[in-house]
């Protein structure tokens, strides 16, 4: 039972262009969401969160929208530069998971960022 | 300041050995995780430990696999009689207050059993 869903395995967008990641979850009760970024050979590497209070979280060139009543995240990169290929994670916790803070990940989608 | 550091950084070893992976977290987290990425899948959790106690060893897969932080820093991830399933990415992560705050990655220990 796969609680959060990444369904897009991979993206491909032009440099200088709006790249969009989405993220679709099924507890109702996760009430904190983080997207993590991981390059080849390395660990995951923080990125940005919301909490379930929010509806919107910008830092720099990153955005994180939540939708709770459609159980929905999405991560907006603008503008997108070639260092930002990786793969990204959605990952979210919350009550409902035992309230110990561990996170539920997404399969992850593959961007390429293209020159 | 140093981030989350594991050792080794790559383990090979065959069906049936015993294992041991470690974890050094960032000074001073309280809380410590460890995961498991499988191949084109996304980190799987394990184990939360909150100082020297594992707090939720849910994820635990089976009797195997053991883990223990015996002074509240440095955790081991122990592994008995490795099956070739259990090859993948052991990510350990910590933080400073456990729930709802970001957890810090370390680059993980890549296990291939074979």
């Amino acid at each position: 039972d796969q609680q959060v869903k990444q369904n897009s395995p991979s993206l491909s967008v032009q440099e200088g262009r709006i790249s969009i990641l989405n993220c679709d979850y099924t507890n109702s009760m996760f009430d904190y969401f983080l997207w993590y970024k991981k390059y080849p050979a390395e660990g995951p590497t923080f990125l940005i969160s919301i909490s379930s209070i929010k509806d919107k979280n910008e830092d720099g060139r990153f955005t994180v929208f939540l939708n709770k009543s459609a159980k929905h995240l999405s991560l907006h990169i603008v503008p997108s530069q070639p260092g930002d290929s990786a793969v990204y994670f959605c990952a979210a916790s919350g009550p409902g998971s035992s309230n110990t803070g561990k996170l539920i990940f997404g399969q992850g989608t593959t961007l390429q960022v293209k020159p | 300041g140093a981030g989350v550091s594991q050792t080794p950084s790559n383990k090979v070893t065959e069906k049936g050995k015993y294992v041991e992976l470690r974890c050094d977290p960032i000074s001073g987290h309280t809380a410590l995780y460890w995961y498991r990425q499988s191949l084109g899948q996304g980190p799987e959790f394990l184990i939360y430990f909150q100082g020297t106690g594992a707090a939720d060893d849910s994820g635990l897969p089976n009797d195997r696999f053991f883990a223990v932080r015996p002074e509240g820093s440095v955790s081991t991830l122990k592994i008995q009689r490795t099956e070739r399933g259990d090859s993948a990415v052991y990510l350990c992560a910590s933080n400073n207050r456990g729930r709802a705050d970001t957890q810090y990655f370390g680059p993980g220990t890549r296990l291939t059993v074979l």
